[in-house]
């Protein structure tokens, strides 16, 4: 088992350009979170995807930020028109039957920088 | 939604000396509570974890404890060594999705 896999895992981006970050779940896990963590700081949750659905989404912003889980291939957190602070660490997690029952396994991040 | 509060956010112990992190929550369905260790540069990593139905767990230097009515919740480890050093975060699970604590910086001095 791979493991959560993230890419990529730096993303460079200027002022108004799109960023996609994508997420590949742990074999069998139908459940990924999206957080934000700025430098020195905590994990802030933004989303909450089952295949499909958003079950939860109080943490992103309204504007710019969307995130999908397709039924076939990867999680997609996108940022439009990035801005500077939106420069972060973004980890998702997988879990396979959300973590009421179960933990959940975090990616190795996607390190994004606006310039 | 829930709300978890963690302290000390900074914490500096000698090597061989004990290390405690304390986290209160708000809401009373979180039944799941997590630790993640966080090194530099890279991912949070489960350590250890406690559920609502126990009041503590134990696994070699890292034990939790859990008290339900207070809603508090805290991490020991001893016989701290300098590769313990990291940013510990506390969680609950309220909501099918962990909220975390702020986290705590522990340096373990030689």
């Amino acid at each position: 088992n791979a493991g959560v896999m993230q890419n990529p895992r730096h993303l460079v981006r200027r002022r108004g350009q799109e960023a996609r970050l994508r997420c590949s779940p742990m074999k069998g896990h139908s459940h990924v979170y999206w957080y934000r963590q700025l430098p020195e700081e905590g994990l802030k949750f933004m989303v909450y995807l089952q295949k499909e659905n958003i079950i939860d989404e109080s943490g992103m912003p309204k504007e710019r930020f969307s995130a999908e889980f397709p039924k076939e291939g990867p999680s997609i957190l996108r940022i439009q028109q990035v801005v500077r602070g939106d420069s972060a660490a973004y980890f998702c997690a997988s879990s396979p039957l959300g973590t009421a029952n179960t933990e959940a396994f975090f990616g190795q991040g996607t390190r994004l920088t606006v310039v | 939604g829930e709300n978890v509060e963690q302290h000390p956010s900074t914490l500096s112990v000698q090597e061989g000396d004990s290390a405690v992190i304390k986290c209160t929550y708000s809401d009373s369905a979180s039944n799941y509570f997590p630790w993640y260790k966080q090194e530099l540069g890279k991912r949070p990593q489960l350590i250890i974890d406690i559920r609502s139905n126990v009041g503590e767990k134990k696994d070699q230097r890292i034990a939790v404890t859990l008290n339900k009515t207070a809603k508090h919740f805290s991490l020991h480890i001893t016989e701290t060594q300098p590769e313990d050093s990291a940013v510990y975060f506390c969680a609950g699970n309220a909501g099918n999705m962990l909220t975390f604590g702020g986290g705590t910086r522990l340096m373990v001095k030689p």
